[in-house]
């Protein structure tokens, strides 16, 4: 099963910026609309990102995401001690949808 | 609001099969697309499958010889059913509604707050 890559991990300090990539191939994120998801500690994801870079209603303008070829991007500026969590890039990848490995965002 | 509950056991034997159903609440079920998610203890995020409140259903290949995907619109639910489980089965199992813009493409937005299944004798 295909599976998108991400870095296991990222951090900074408060107020940086983080960017967490995201690769896939051309078969999902080449021709698919990339989401970003985010899991707080011990809670659902929740909808972060969508059609490579809409933000749900609610979801502050800290968090951008953007799509080049096969791989997308997530961006955090101003970081923040609630935005400590797991992020999970997805796709469809014909009629399959696919995640990223996770990224786990620790701030210092 | 939209609000998602999922239900059904919490222990299920190896061999047997995992029953879960996701209540909805707030919406009617019969207006979108709905999915099945999992994630096996300290792992990522797996996609079942979804259904359509016609009985319409696409599922992961890996799963699908064991999976079937069934909605209920009278009762405004849909449920999961897996099959010859094994502790690979083993996973927080998340219900989530797909957002309309795309769907059934699209993205999940809305999420139940998951339930524990553990295969185990």
């Amino acid at each position: 099963q295909p599976a998108l890559t991400q870095p296991p991990s990222a951090s900074g300090t408060p107020g940086q910026r983080v960017t967490i990539s995201c690769s896939g191939s051309s078969s999902n994120i080449g021709s698919n609309y990339v989401y970003w998801y985010q899991q707080l500690p011990g809670t659902a994801p929740k909808l972060l990102i969508y059609r490579n870079n809409q933000r749900p209603s609610g979801v502050p303008d800290r968090f951008s995401g953007s799509k080049s070829g096969t791989s997308a991007s997530l961006a955090i500026s101003g970081l923040r001690s609630e935005d400590e969590a797991d992020y999970y890039c997805a796709a469809w990848d014909d009629s399959l949808k696919v995640f990223g490995t996770g990224t786990k965002v620790t701030v210092l | 609001q939209v609000q998602l509950q999922e239900s059904g056991p919490g222990l299920v034997k190896p061999s047997e099969t995992l029953s879960l159903t996701c209540t909805v609440s707030g919406a009617s079920i019969s207006s979108y697309y709905w999915t099945w998610i999992r994630q096996p203890p300290g792992k990522g995020l797996e996609w079942i499958g979804y259904i359509y409140y016609t009985g319409s259903t696409n599922y992961n290949p890996s799963l699908k010889s064991r999976l079937t995907i069934s909605v209920d619109t009278s009762n405004n639910h849909f449920s999961l059913k897996l099959s010859s489980v094994t502790a690979a089965d083993t996973a927080v199992y998340y219900c989530a509604r797909v957002q309309p813009v795309a769907a059934p493409r699209g993205a999940f937005d809305i999420w139940g707050q998951g339930t524990v299944v553990t295969v185990s004798s």
